[in-house]
């Protein structure tokens, strides 16, 4: 998996709880991105990232922020979880610069109850 | 103007047979197409990407054929095994900016033994 990792794997938790997910990549790249999955959606990009401290939202940024202090980290945030965000979540990181390929994480099945 | 179109949503297909996935994008901006390839619990991984300055790439049994007029663009998978039962995804994006990626809703794959 391109020297990503994700954590937790696997999480549940209750309605109106924090959550958040973490992303760690060991590539050095610049662009960290966070997308959900859904059944019949596709993966949609929730939030991304261009540089430490530079993020920007994506498509389905509601309900969900996101911080990157380091390079190799990028953390994804749930504020108060609702059960639309019943997901699988996934990372991925691109070296940017002319190399336009994503490499994605393993994901986190997130449950909210 | 930013959605990606893909189709079929499920394919079967009997073992040595092509098996062909198609998507249609609108945002004529759009100069990177690269195809994913999913297995059940596993993150997307990078297949075949193709740039708009050629009409075909070829890697192994897997092809993209692309129509630039069209907007379209195929995944053509030579002489299907078993072993290419996955979900595929095909997106696009641009190669300026942030090199975000916009997501068909996927194909689901059998290749029948």
């Amino acid at each position: 998996d391109a020297g990503i990792t994700q954590s937790p794997r696997h999480k549940v938790t209750e309605t109106g709880t924090p959550v958040t997910l973490r992303c760690h990549q060991t590539e050095n790249h610049r662009y960290m991105y966070w997308y959900r999955q859904d059944p019949g959606h596709g993966l949609r990009l929730i939030h991304y990232s261009y540089g430490v401290k530079d993020t920007d939202k994506g498509e389905v940024s509601d309900g969900y922020s996101v911080s990157r202090s380091k390079t190799e980290d990028f953390l994804l945030t749930l504020e108060s979880a609702t059960s639309s965000q019943t997901s699988v979540y996934f990372c991925a990181i691109s070296p940017g610069t002319g190399a336009y390929e994503q490499y994605f994480g393993p994901g986190t099945r997130l449950t909210v109850t | 103007q930013q959605q990606v179109k893909q189709s079929p949503q499920s394919l079967i297909v009997q073992k040595g047979g092509i098996s062909i996935i198609n998507c249609a994008y609108e945002n004529t901006a759009f100069d990177y197409f690269p195809w994913y390839q999913q297995f059940p619990g596993k993150g997307p991984a990078l297949l075949i990407a193709i740039r708009p300055d050629v009409s075909e790439k070829k890697e192994g049994r897997f092809t993209i054929s692309f129509n630039k007029s069209a907007k379209q663009f195929s995944l053509h998978i030579m002489d299907s095994q078993p072993g290419d039962s996955a979900t595929y995804f095909c997106a696009a994006s641009k190669t300026s900016g942030t090199y975000k990626y916009i997501f068909g809703t996927g194909t689901r794959l059998k290749v029948l033994a």
